[in-house]
């Protein structure tokens, strides 16, 4: 199958910078991709998602970027906050598990205060 | 929203014993649910995917008769690790999809299951 990875393993941040993960894909028919969130020892939690027709979409403090060109996926954190610490990571459809998702090796966000 | 419970959130066992962890979606109803390993620092890797009524579907490399998988109810998935060894230790998660289109490919994940093999 194809890899969703991640560009940098770590992220230190000051509280209330801005933060930006980024993400290759190597899949070129991905049509959707995801953010999750995972706090320590908790299960992953869903942040924001786009589809391939779309380049950029906003949440809550949450920007994904998507540019198809380079097959390059981001999420950009406004105004970073000590909550915002965990490991993020993108993630895309498995096509070969009936709709699972296959995620990358993900990102560490640590927001110091 | 959705919700996935997971039971037990963490266990201890001997080498050699079998657990067995659950899976629920709370209040909704889940013909496919997703069952995933972690390690430490390391990511989420899909073991296998858990069917309503029929067998479940094991990715490369996962023993599906050290892992059984029991889905008889649309709101509950076992994961059972038979003769477990220390090198099964791990932090099991179980997912179920909870999007309707477009975001049909959204999952809801349990807080998992931390099994620590002695």
């Amino acid at each position: 199958g194809e890899n969703v990875g991640l560009h940098l393993p770590t992220l230190s941040v000051q509280e209330g910078d801005n933060s930006i993960i980024n993400c290759a894909y190597s899949n070129s028919a991905s049509d959707y991709f995801i953010w999750y969130k995972q706090e320590s020892g908790k299960g992953p939690q869903f942040i924001i998602d786009i589809r391939s027709n779309m380049d950029k979409r906003q949440g809550q403090r949450v920007t994904v970027l998507l540019n198809k060109t380079v097959k390059h996926l981001s999420l950009q954190i406004a105004a970073t906050q000590p909550g915002d610490s965990a490991v993020y990571f993108c993630a895309e459809p498995y096509e070969g598990a009936g709709t699972a998702l296959i995620f990358g090796k993900g990102t560490t966000l640590s927001v110091s205060s | 929203g959705a919700v996935v419970s997971q039971h037990p959130s963490w266990v201890i066992c001997k080498s050699g014993t079998s657990v067995k962890i659950e899976c629920r979606s709370l209040d909704f109803q889940a013909t496919t649910m997703f069952w995933y390993r972690q390690f430490p620092k390391q990511s989420l890797m899909l073991m296998a995917t858990s069917n309503e009524g029929s067998k479940a579907t094991y990715e490369q490399g996962v023993e599906k008769d050290k892992f059984l998988i029991n889905h008889a109810s649309l709101t509950l998935s076992t994961l059972t690790v038979t003769s477990a060894h220390p090198e099964d230790s791990s932090f099991y998660i179980c997912s179920a999809r909870t999007g309707q289109p477009p975001k049909g490919n959204v999952l809801t994940f349990g807080a998992g299951s931390r099994l620590t093999v002695l």
